[in-house]
């Protein structure tokens, strides 16, 4: 089936340092990567929504500077989280959508855990 | 809007009882997917099963079962027999059907935790 593969599964980073996290769909091609993100105990909220090869739209309140994300290929997408602060210490899961499979096949990556000190 | 509502947070049975985890949904589409998905401790979401808005049979995989109910809104997913390996987070989540060449994002409930005791 589907896989996603999300790098890295855990980063501890300091304060003020970039982190880029990586999603790469392994045997599809995906026109469409979103990216969630997951506060302890909580539901998984989307930040944004990349096409490749165009830029990624961010949902209301989600900092476009500060959550980079850049999908240049097919198969890779990436998401840098910028001068990383302690509240940004969160699970960030991506999901991507298979080309010719428009509602369905949302395949996710295992996820990245975050903790910035 | 869409939304999904998991109104139970946290549910703890002992291992070989039957569960039920509700959903609710809203949506202004006819046309929509709904989804349940499986968060174990180490994170990762497994996906369980996808329903379209256009079948409302009930399915059943081995000890897991769904009840889409159009009339009520509501997608449950039953456990029978419970399994400690059971214990996650179970998110339901819908997708409503997108203008053509658009994007269509899934919208999640907030989650129920299941917990299940040897």
């Amino acid at each position: 089936g589907a896989v996603v593969s999300q790098h890295p599964s855990w980063v501890i980073c300091k304060s003020g340092t970039s982190v880029k996290i990586e999603c790469r769909s392994l045997d599809f091609q995906a026109t469409t990567m979103f990216w969630y993100r997951q506060f302890p105990k909580q539901s998984l909220m989307l930040m944004a929504t990349s096409n490749e090869g165009s830029k990624a739209t961010y949902e209301q309140g989600v900092e476009k500077d500060k959550f980079l994300i850049n999908h240049a290929s097919l198969t890779l997408s990436t998401l840098t989280v910028t001068s990383a602060h302690p509240e940004d210490s969160s699970f960030y899961i991506c999901s991507a959508k298979e080309i010719g499979r428009p509602n369905y096949g949302y395949t996710f990556g295992s996820g990245t855990r975050l903790t910035v000190v | 809007a869409q939304k999904v509502t998991q109104a139970q947070t946290e549910i703890s049975v002992v291992e070989k009882e039957d569960v039920t985890l509700d959903c609710v949904y809203e949506t202004r589409d006819t046309t929509y997917y709904l989804f349940w998905y499986k968060q174990p401790p180490s994170g990762e979401l497994v996906f369980l099963i996808r329903r379209n808005s256009f079948d409302e049979q009930n399915e059943i995989s081995g000890r897991y079962s769904w009840n889409f109910q159009k009339s009520t809104s509501s997608f449950n997913f039953t456990i029978t027999a419970s399994q400690v390996v059971d214990s996650a987070v179970y998110f339901c989540a819908l997708s409503e059907a997108p203008p053509i060449g658009a994007n269509s994002k899934l919208t999640f409930g907030k989650g129920i935790t299941l917990s299940v005791r040897p």
